[in-house]
């Protein structure tokens, strides 16, 4: 069965860049969806389809995805967007989620 | 608006059975496919299974740890999802989420609700 790999945690210091990594063979070929999830609240979809956002999510979430790997970037990132972050692809009809990163802002 | 609201998660023994409820509202909920995905505790995201529309016969499908096991219906005239659970296990516990996918180019969930939290134990 396909497989997506995202490392358990990330930090990043607030105002800096912070880049998710999701690695899956020839993920690249495939569309690429990011969801944020914080305690007590339903997974918000934040990227879609490697690069694209939904109304109301800020600029500063973008993302791309080639090779094997896909990659969520938060520009300037802020105390809010500490969070568990998800990759999700479609393989072969089933939908397929990465093991989750952690994001610390500090 | 769209809503998801799910419902009928709680304590429940190995072996047993339940039934989860997802009222959806805001949308035409008849004319899209609906999907349920897991969170047990201290893990990541699982999806679980789907429902296609009337125009699809209803057709479902489901992750190998639930086939035989679990079953989704809906009733569009009522705007309701739905997950029967039998057979429990305790690796069965987790938050249930229901969730609208989009698709066509890709497939992926644009709304979710907040989720039902389903325990399975002795």
């Amino acid at each position: 069965s396909y497989e997506l790999t995202q490392p358990p945690s990330v930090s990043v210091s607030p105002g800096q860049t912070a880049s998710i990594a999701c690695s899956g063979d020839k993920l690249g070929y495939k569309y690429t969806h990011w969801y944020q999830h914080k305690a007590g609240q339903p997974p918000l979809l934040v990227i879609y389809q490697d690069n694209k956002r939904p109304s109301g999510i800020p600029e500063r979430f973008s993302g791309s995805n080639s090779g094997n790997t896909a990659t969520l970037t938060i520009s300037g990132t802020q105390t809010i967007d500490e969070a568990d972050y998800s990759c999700q692809a479609w393989d072969s009809g089933t939908v397929v989620f990465g093991g989750g990163t952690k994001l610390t802002v500090l | 608006e769209v809503q998801l609201e799910e419902s009928g998660g709680r304590l429940v023994q190995p072996g047993g059975s339940l039934r989860l409820s997802c009222t959806a509202s805001g949308f035409t909920f008849s004319d899209l496919y609906m999907d349920w995905v897991r969170q047990a505790p201290g893990k990541g995201l699982e999806w679980v299974g789907r429902i296609r529309n009337k125009a699809n016969s209803y057709t479902t499908e489901y992750v190998a740890s639930v086939e035989g096991r679990f079953t989704i219906s809906r009733d569009d005239s009522k705007n309701l999802l739905y997950l029967q659970m039998n057979s429990l296990k305790t690796e069965d516990t987790a938050v249930y989420y229901c969730a609208r996918p989009r698709s066509g180019s890709g497939y992926f969930f644009d709304f979710w609700g907040r989720g039902t939290l389903v325990t399975v134990s002795s």
